[in-house]
């Protein structure tokens, strides 16, 4: 099984509608965190979270919201989808005490397409 | 604020060939460097760290980069390119003092000539 799964993998949708992908994972990390990928752009912060309390904005977070509801579980909601977040998004995980030998650990990804 | 920055979009190379992508960060302290590998529909396999010690690191898949503090540079390298290899390449660059944020270059798209 994955260490960080997502669900779903594939998701299209329309203009004004809500949507939430999730993101489980079983590494016991403390650390989670919400990524965007668009060509040519690499990957982008959306939002983070250290612990179930605590959850911090990433670098484009406007018309994103998250949900940290256990240690294992980070959400990522879009509360009224638009077409220029279609893009492909994920989830990574990160253990702070063993930051020098565990990079971010990454799900498959969901693609989201809004039309 | 650290930064990344992979010049070159899309790289062709011929199978068997030599290859190098470029990286070049921009940090105040000793970053942690990364590269990753992402196959169309999948997510991101990395391929290699660097936090401390010797500059040339080695990686899965027959991948070594080596970290060059005077170029700001960690330029990823393979002897002889598979056809297997054709994917997109993402440096990355963090630090323990920024929370292990990851900061991503833009990607290189490696195509594989025959």
């Amino acid at each position: 099984d994955a260490d960080v799964t997502q669900t779903p993998r594939n998701r299209i949708t329309k203009t004004g509608k809500r949507i939430m992908l999730e993101c489980s994972q079983t590494k016991g990390h403390d650390r989670m965190y919400w990524y965007r990928q668009d060509p040519g752009l690499g990957l982008q912060l959306i939002y983070y979270s250290f612990d179930v309390k605590d959850i911090n904005k990433g670098e484009i977070s406007d018309g994103y919201s998250v949900s940290r509801q256990a240690q294992a579980k980070f959400s990522l909601s879009l509360e009224s989808a638009i077409p220029n977040q279609t893009a492909l998004y994920f989830c990574a995980t990160s253990d702070p005490d063993r930051a020098a030998s565990l990079p971010q650990h990454f799900g498959d990804g969901t693609r989201l397409s809004i039309l | 604020a650290q930064s990344v920055t992979q010049p070159d979009i899309h790289i062709t190379v011929s199978e068997g060939a030599s290859l190098e992508l470029r990286c070049n960060y921009s940090y105040g302290a000793t970053p942690y460097l990364f590269w990753y590998v992402q196959s169309p529909g999948q997510g991101l396999q990395l391929l290699l760290k660097y936090f401390s010690g010797d500059t040339l690191v080695q990686g899965i898949k027959g991948f070594e980069a080596e970290f060059k503090r005077s170029q700001s540079s960690f330029n990823l390298r393979k002897p002889s390119v598979h056809w297997s290899d054709a994917a997109e390449y993402f440096c990355a660059v963090g630090a323990r003092e920024s929370g292990n944020m990851l900061t991503f270059g833009g990607g290189t798209r490696l195509m594989v000539k025959p």
